[in-house]
């Protein structure tokens, strides 16, 4: 499974849109990159799933370099209701019965 | 809300009793994952089942955890002989069909004293 790295924290202001990147050296051609919220004493919930290029839906945007070594969540115009905590993953599509693997995340603080 | 719920949502108990813990899923989700969760980590997974059978075990899930889901729907997970080092939220996920994505419970918070 490749491995992510992605910042510890990050603090941001209503109405800024905040851009978290993760790293994924080691990720293999059939892996995807997803992103999962998590809200205190919540399960972490679905947000995007990409594979390259760009992905966009009606909470995010998901860029992907040519290269996919990385990728970077955006979102737009945040709110006190984004606090939460960011996780990347990287999986292989091909294989859907897999668990997920979760790093640490990122925890976002929106200040107002 | 995910349509996945859990019971109960907290719970404490004495170091040395048993507790056991429940996962209701989507109904037409046939694989089941549980996950468990201490303070600053992301989720790590337990156990996945697929209908009835328990397909696959972490080494995390020790001697004195089990799980079934006895009728491919509801699945419990049970701690005996609970440890101070069992304190985390234990978390239910199940995904639609084939897919990747989960859909988890609200987890339950298991405080060992």
């Amino acid at each position: 499974l490749a491995k992510t790295t992605q910042p510890i924290s990050m603090d941001s202001y209503e109405g800024q849109e905040v851009n978290i990147t993760c790293s994924h050296n080691n990720i293999a051609t059939n892996d995807y990159i997803t992103w999962y919220q998590q809200f205190p004493s919540q399960g972490p919930r679905f947000i995007i799933q990409g594979y390259k290029t760009k992905v966009t839906n009606e909470v995010a945007s998901l860029f992907i370099p040519a290269d996919r070594k990385s990728s970077t969540l955006s979102l737009p115009r945040v709110s006190l209701s984004d606090t939460a905590v960011y996780y990347c993953l990287v999986g292989d599509m091909d294989t859907g019965r897999r668990a997920l693997t979760f790093g640490s995340g990122t925890r976002l603080q929106v200040q107002p | 809300d995910t349509g996945v719920s859990q019971d109960p949502r907290h719970k404490i108990t004495k170091r040395g009793q048993n507790v056991t813990f429940r996962c209701d899923p989507i109904s037409e989700h046939n694989r089941l994952y549980w996950y468990r969760q201490t303070l600053g980590q992301g989720p790590e997974f337990l156990t996945y089942f697929q209908n009835e059978a328990q397909l696959e075990k972490s080494r995390l899930l020790s001697d004195r955890f089990s799980a079934e889901r006895p009728k491919g729907s509801f699945s419990t997970l049970e701690i005996q002989r609970t440890e101070q080092g069992d304190s985390a939220m234990y978390l239910c996920a199940t995904p639609p069909g084939e897919t990747d994505t989960q859909y988890f419970g609200p987890g339950t918070r298991l405080t060992v004293l």
